[in-house]
């Protein structure tokens, strides 16, 4: 069963651009979450989504967004980066993500210059 | 609020010594606990994770865990360390109910020493 998987692995964005990152979730996974994590801050929750919903939302600006699609995949996007925005993104799935475990793909490394 | 403590930052053990990784958690009822292990560069591998039933659980890797509600701890524990075990190691609250989100500990940075 393949696991998580997120593309790319590696990013060097320039400050004010935008990105946007993917994950596929585990097959049959239908809640995916995403967290950032930087070396001052740690783990970080940013949303999550379930069935094309975002359901729950952490404490990031707005240049933060998010969608799923019917597949379950999902992408997530920054707008008008800054250089704190730098940091490992990761994706996690579970099955329904209520009550059980959450896997995580590898991460996305971002760095903005 | 829920939240996570993991005391210490830095623990060095040496090869075949016994591990104990501490952490402390605050939630308003009885959460879902979970020990993750991240290699640099990678993503997070679940080590264990306690949701009900026997406090004392095993996971991956020869790890194991006791839930103790009376301290609100899960620490993680291994008998024999190996150098492969050298990485940085979370663990995380989860609501009961509602959503998924996990709520982190800082992390412990785990060196083996030969």
């Amino acid at each position: 069963k393949a696991g998580v998987t997120q593309t790319p692995r590696y990013l060097i964005k320039t400050r004010g651009q935008q990105v946007t990152l993917s994950c596929s979730p585990i097959s049959g996974h239908r809640s995916v979450s995403w967290y950032q994590q930087t070396p001052g801050q740690g783990l970080q929750f940013l949303f999550e989504y379930f069935s094309e919903t975002q359901r729950n939302k952490g404490n990031f600006p707005g240049r933060f967004s998010g969608r799923q699609f019917s597949n379950s995949r999902s992408e997530m996007n920054v707008s008008t980066l800054e250089l704190g925005d730098s940091a490992l993104y990761l994706c996690a799935s579970s099955l329904t993500g209520k009550g059980t475990e959450a896997f995580f793909g590898q991460g996305t490394r971002l760095t903005v210059v | 609020a829920q939240s996570v403590t993991q005391p210490d930052i830095h623990i060095t053990v040496s090869e075949g010594a016994s591990l104990e990784l501490r952490c402390n958690y605050s939630y308003g009822a009885t959460p879902y606990l979970f020990w993750y292990v991240q290699s640099p560069g990678q993503g997070l591998q679940l080590l264990l994770k306690y949701f009900s039933g026997d406090t004392l659980v095993q996971g991956i890797k020869g790890f194991e865990a006791e839930f103790k509600r009376s301290q609100s701890s899960f620490n993680l524990r291994k008998p024999s360390v190996h150098w492969s075990d050298a990485a940085e190691y979370f663990c995380a609250v989860g609501a009961v109910s509602g959503y998924s989100t996990l709520t982190f500990g800082k992390g412990t940075m785990l060196l083996v020493s030969p």
